[in-house]
């Protein structure tokens, strides 16, 4: 089974600071996803790579960067932590045939 | 962008009934759906795929249609458990790794 791995489930952090949220796939994917789900606006891309170093912006990237350094590992960057960035993220990899697979999710509180 | 609805926000089903679930989609080029169930503080968890060549496909308990005449798809899942208390949506994939989701049904089953 396709593994995507969070490093945390829950998260707080002030304003200001920054944050990463770390993600790792065991299925040697090409892609991966960073997603924010907020109620009543549903899943919305931040950034998706496509390779290692690569990386393209997805609807909402302002606030947000990421990297890429290994194939298994995105992370998601916070350079300066906002309370409107509170929401659940969700890293996701998607296989050759364009099956996507999630992990479990970090909840990110910003006070 | 592309528009992935869903026709009933929130199904309550009997224990042991049957539950369906309903999706519109809006590019009739979308070649590939995934339904995904997402328990409460989870991560979504893929269920069952269909690709636009087909119009029906089985899998444990449940069945995936596909009605490209009217972009339609729906999720139907057989005799409903409590376990199955979630939230469902669907992705239409119009193109490689290319996601757009709905918003969501929350299920709830009573016993």
């Amino acid at each position: 089974d396709v593994k995507v791995t969070q490093s945390s489930r829950y998260l707080v952090k002030r304003t200001g600071e920054k944050v990463f949220l770390e993600c790792v796939q065991d299925m040697d994917h090409e892609n991966m996803f960073w997603y924010r789900q907020d109620p009543g606006l549903g899943l919305r891309l931040i950034y998706f790579s496509y390779d290692v170093k690569m990386k393209e912006k997805g609807d909402i990237p302002e606030g947000y960067s990421v990297s890429r350094e290994k194939k298994e590992r995105f992370s998601l960057i916070l350079e300066s932590a906002s309370t409107n960035q509170t929401s659940m993220y969700l890293c996701a990899s998607s296989s050759p045939r364009g099956k996507l697979f999630f992990g479990s999710g970090t909840q990110l509180s910003v006070l | 962008g592309e528009s992935v609805g869903l026709h009933l926000p929130t199904l309550s089903v009997q224990e042991g009934d049957n539950s369906i679930i309903n999706c519109a989609y809006s590019n009739s080029a979308s070649d590939y759906f995934i339904w995904y169930k997402q328990e409460s503080g989870k991560g979504p968890q893929f269920i069952i795929d269909i690709r636009s060549n087909m119009d029906k496909r089985q899998g444990q308990r449940v069945t995936v249609l596909l009605n490209k005449t009217v972009k339609h798809l729906s999720l139907q899942i057989a005799a409903t458990q409590p376990g199955d208390s979630a939230v469902y949506f669907c992705a239409e994939i119009p193109a490689l790794n290319k996601f757009y989701f709905g918003s969501g049904t929350k299920l709830n089953v009573k016993p």
